[in-house]
């Protein structure tokens, strides 16, 4: 089955305590992104790569990093959370940069107290 | 810069009724117009698309006509069902400025009671 999995769903963390997110894709697609929902907002992209080793940032990278050393793997690493980095958090994926259907993971509910 | 629009939700309709969701847009160039639907505990996934003017897209019963003169792609359904409750997001690409990211409306919340 094509689908973009995350993990973990949910996690409760402390301020400072650096944790990853991973996700992975099983569709060999070359574009993979990660994007945060928060109410009123939508969602808005923290960081893309459209191939191995090549990532760049989205909208609102400060607080995190990734890594694109697979290419179905695209792990979100936040060094030092802080609360306001408590969001709902989405890996997505697709063909291509200009190819618009993107796949969502489930996301993953991140708390930091 | 480039940008979209929503209603705000939530829109909360009995079943069978009439839906729609407007969505307005400003880009530059001519951008790809999307409608993606999340239900809960869910990740978003394309509901319909259109890619250029009068375009209409359509899935499920939902359509969307994109209208360049008024810069809307508003959702339609002529019957809604409990199951379409979920959160719809409007998206434009391909616009100059955004360099082919997705820029993504706010989200409605519908919920649709029996």
């Amino acid at each position: 089955e094509a689908q973009v999995t995350q993990n973990p769903r949910y996690l409760i963390t402390v301020t400072g305590k650096k944790l990853t997110v991973t996700c992975s894709q099983n569709m060999n697609h070359e574009y993979m992104s990660w994007y945060r929902q928060d109410p009123g907002l939508g969602l808005r992209q923290i960081y893309y790569s459209m191939n191995v080793e090549v990532t760049d940032k989205g909208d609102v990278p400060e607080g995190y990093k990734v890594s694109r050393k697979e290419k179905r793997n695209f792990p979100l690493i936040l060094e030092s959370p802080s609360p306001n980095q408590t969001s709902l958090y989405f890996c997505a994926s697709s063909f291509s940069q200009t190819s618009y259907e993107q796949y969502f993971g489930p996301g993953t509910r991140l708390t930091v107290t | 810069g480039d940008s979209v629009t929503q209603m705000e939700g939530p829109v909360t309709l009995s079943e069978e009724a009439f839906l729609t969701i407007n969505c307005t847009y400003t880009a530059t160039g001519y951008p790809s117009l999307f409608w993606y639907v999340q239900y809960p505990g869910e990740g978003l996934q394309l509901l319909l698309k259109a890619t250029k003017a009068d375009d209409k897209g359509s899935n499920k019963g939902f359509e969307a006509t994109y209208r360049k003169e008024t810069t809307s792609f508003h959702l339609e359904k002529g019957s809604v069902q409990v199951s379409d409750s979920a959160v719809y997001f409007c998206a434009l690409s391909g616009a100059t400025d955004s360099n082919y990211q997705l820029i993504w409306g706010a989200g409605t919340k519908l919920i649709i009671k029996p």
